[in-house]
């Protein structure tokens, strides 16, 4: 089975924290993307990689930035956590390039900044 | 550049049958439609690329209409392990060859008994 995992279920940061999550698959997939979830908003790319050490921008990257270092695992960071941050995020890996079919998500962590 | 679904949310009586459209600004390259369960991940459905194709399996089916650049996912005969959000992603003719996908804002479904 396809896995996706996040570090967090749960997280619980305070204003101006930074604030990493990491997620990690297990199936050797190229492109690994980073959304937020908001009720009424759906699901926002924030960023996404396709290879080692490459990223792009989404749609909402302001406040967030990106790294992966190893194929397997995409780390989201948030520099200085503000309230309006506060979001389900979700992960997801594809195996390849446009049309290849399902991106797999993991659970979610849901972020809570006070 | 979100596609638009609509409607936005939806009740059902077990049995009944349900239409969920997703209609985009942007000439499409492919359709995905996903279904997520309250607390759980978003769960893959079926990829529709362009061609104009219908898909589908058991009793949910799907279009694509490359002219009208929109997708509609049938329920048929409801059960209630339907209920969930309905979500359409969305990739673009000429995007980037990365699998990238805008999704729709969600179509929240719920089938009682």
């Amino acid at each position: 089975d396809v896995k996706v995992t996040q570090s967090s279920r749960y997280l619980v940061k305070r204003t101006g924290e930074k604030v990493f999550l990491e997620c990690v698959q297990d199936m050797d997939h190229e492109n690994m993307f980073w959304y937020r979830q908001d009720p009424g908003l759906g699901l926002r790319l924030i960023y996404f990689s396709y290879d080692v050490k490459m990223k792009e921008k989404g749609d909402i990257p302001e406040g967030y930035s990106v790294s992966r270092e190893k194929k397997e695992r995409f780390s989201l960071i948030l520099e200085s956590a503000s309230t309006n941050q506060t979001s389900m995020y979700l992960c997801a890996s594809i195996i390849g390039g446009a049309g290849s079919g399902e991106q797999y998500f993991g659970p979610g962590t849901r972020l809570t900044v006070t | 550049q979100q596609p638009v679904q609509s409607p936005q949310a939806v009740i059902l009586r077990e049995g009944e049958d349900a239409v969920i459209n997703c209609s985009s600004s942007k000439a499409l390259y492919s359709v995905h439609w996903y279904r997520q369960k309250h607390g759980e991940a978003p769960v893959f459905l079926m990829i529709l690329l362009k061609g104009g194709e219908q898909k589908g399996h058991d009793k949910i089916s799907a279009s694509f209409n490359e002219k009208k650049q929109q997708s509609s996912l049938y329920l048929t005969a409801s059960q209630l392990s339907y209920s969930g959000t309905y979500f359409c992603g969305t990739e673009f003719n000429g995007s980037s060859n990365t699998g990238k996908l805008i999704f729709g804002q969600g179509t929240t479904l719920q089938v009682k008994p």
